[in-house]
């Protein structure tokens, strides 16, 4: 167990809804990574958070949208899904937004959209 | 353009046996890369870090090599045991926030 904790674990929703996926950082950590991954390919990083700041976007919409709260923890939503979106959405903690430090990553939430 | 290609896709070997993936990156420029392994479902767990100056790192059973004139990863199972079964991913980070994610190459370890 890494210590992070996400939540769903999985989650179904139809297109045009939004949905809010949670994360728990092991404690200390104070950066937090989202990724997307589809079946059978590599996570693809949506966005990191530091200091309840996104510090680094990937290629991502904007309907992609994230916060962090004071105590690290963090959520993604996502505006007017689309089925592309159904994957395996993972947060990762670190102690380092440089990537210096090992990431710690979480069970994921699997998202299914109709 | 960035890109880390993983091979082979996927590998099926009997338990006991040893077996190396292969890394290969165009990513620029470079800070440091890991290897992690990946159970169906679950989220990735950390093997090793590697920075451009570092040409070996073990982990228990497993053994990371970087040739960064090469641009060329490789990781080494010794002695594969059922629980090895997984996809391992190759990532380059770059010298910044940007992780450049391979697709992975699933192994299966028979009995």
């Amino acid at each position: 167990e890494t210590g992070v904790t996400q939540s769903p674990t999985h989650l179904i929703k139809t297109r045009g809804q939004q949905v809010t996926l949670r994360c728990s950082s092991q404690s200390g950590h104070n950066t937090v990574s989202w990724y997307q991954q589809a079946l059978g390919q590599g996570p693809q990083f949506i966005f990191q958070y530091y200091r309840e700041e996104e510090n680094g976007r990937g290629n991502f919409p904007p309907r992609f949208s994230g916060l962090q709260f004071p105590n690290y923890s963090s959520e993604l939503n996502v505006n007017a899904l689309e089925l592309d979106d159904s994957a395996l959405y993972l947060c990762a903690s670190s102690l380092d937004p440089q990537g210096r430090e090992t990431q710690y990553f979480g069970p994921g939430t699997r998202l299914l959209v109709l | 353009k960035n890109q880390v290609e993983q091979s082979p896709q996927s590998l099926i070997i009997l338990e006991g046996k040893n077996c190396t993936l292969q890394c290969n990156y165009t990513v620029s420029p470079f800070s440091n890369l890991r290897w992690y392994k990946q159970d169906t479902g679950r989220g990735p767990v950390s093997l090793t870090i590697m920075t451009f100056s570092e040409n070996t790192k073990s982990n228990g059973r497993y053994t990371a090599t970087l040739d960064a004139d090469t641009k060329q990863s490789s990781l080494h199972i010794t002695a594969s045991q059922l629980s090895d079964s997984a996809s391992y991913i190759c990532v380059v980070k770059q010298s910044n926030y940007q992780l450049i994610w391979g697709a992975g190459t699933k192994l299966i370890i028979k009995p």
